[in-house]
């Protein structure tokens, strides 16, 4: 079955500066790689997914990159701000069933 | 939030007694799943259903059983919950159409405490 690695676990950032998680998977078959946010004591929110027919997806300040070749994913959050600071989590979907397998999470903090 | 709800939101209970948590959605999604979090495992999946009484189990399936009667409802039950069992529990809902979709939103997620 699939397995998805994040790196790193926890990362701190300047406020204004970027940030970079990234995600490697197994499963060459996988075709959907969703990224997750959750803030404390929330449920996970969907921010931004991409597909395994294009290499870059962006939405404002976020954007992903997918290496299909290589067999990673990034998440890339240009100019931090303090509410973007939670936990991140990449995932890819299975194709021989409709399963989502996630990595382990990204604790991001975002320093004024 | 994707119409979907979880009862009860909190609970706790003590070991060897059966618990069953309910997931409601409104929009008529054909995947349902329930995952649940702890520090350092992230989201493992427990167990899924891709329709009326089709269940599947997910990574971490033993203890738990599902059950769904209805496309709006999904159940897991606890047989005789343990203190391993002690967990935030997370329904999710896949919206799958034609070309679009796939993608999973999360309900308000279960706060179980096994005494």
């Amino acid at each position: 079955g699939e397995n998805v690695e994040q790196h790193p676990s926890t990362l701190s950032v300047q406020e204004g500066d970027s940030a970079v998680i990234k995600c490697t998977y197994s499963d060459s078959a996988s075709n959907y790689f969703p990224w997750y946010k959750q803030e404390l004591g929330k449920r996970p929110q969907l921010i931004i997914d991409i597909r395994s027919n294009v290499g870059e997806k962006k939405d404002q300040r976020i954007a992903v990159t997918l290496n299909k070749t290589a067999k990673h994913f990034s998440l890339h959050i240009t100019e931090t701000q303090p509410e973007d600071s939670a936990v991140y989590f990449c995932a890819a979907r299975e194709t021989r069933a409709q399963k989502l397998v996630f990595g382990q999470g990204t604790r991001l903090t975002i320093n004024p | 939030d994707a119409g979907i709800t979880q009862s009860p939101r909190h609970k706790v209970t003590e070991t060897g007694t059966p618990v069953t948590l309910r997931c409601h959605q409104t929009e008529n999604h054909r995947y349902m799943y329930w995952y649940r979090q702890d520090p350092g495992h992230g989201l493992r999946l427990i167990h899924y259903s891709y329709g009326v009484k089709d269940t599947d189990k997910g990574e971490v399936s033993d203890g738990y059983s599902v059950s769904r009667s209805k496309t709006e409802d999904f159940l897991l039950t606890l047989e005789s919950a343990t203190s391993s069992q002690t967990s935030v529990y997370f329904c999710a809902i896949s919206a799958i159409s034609g070309t679009s979709g796939g993608e999973q939103f999360f309900g308000p997620g279960t706060r179980l405490t096994v005494l």
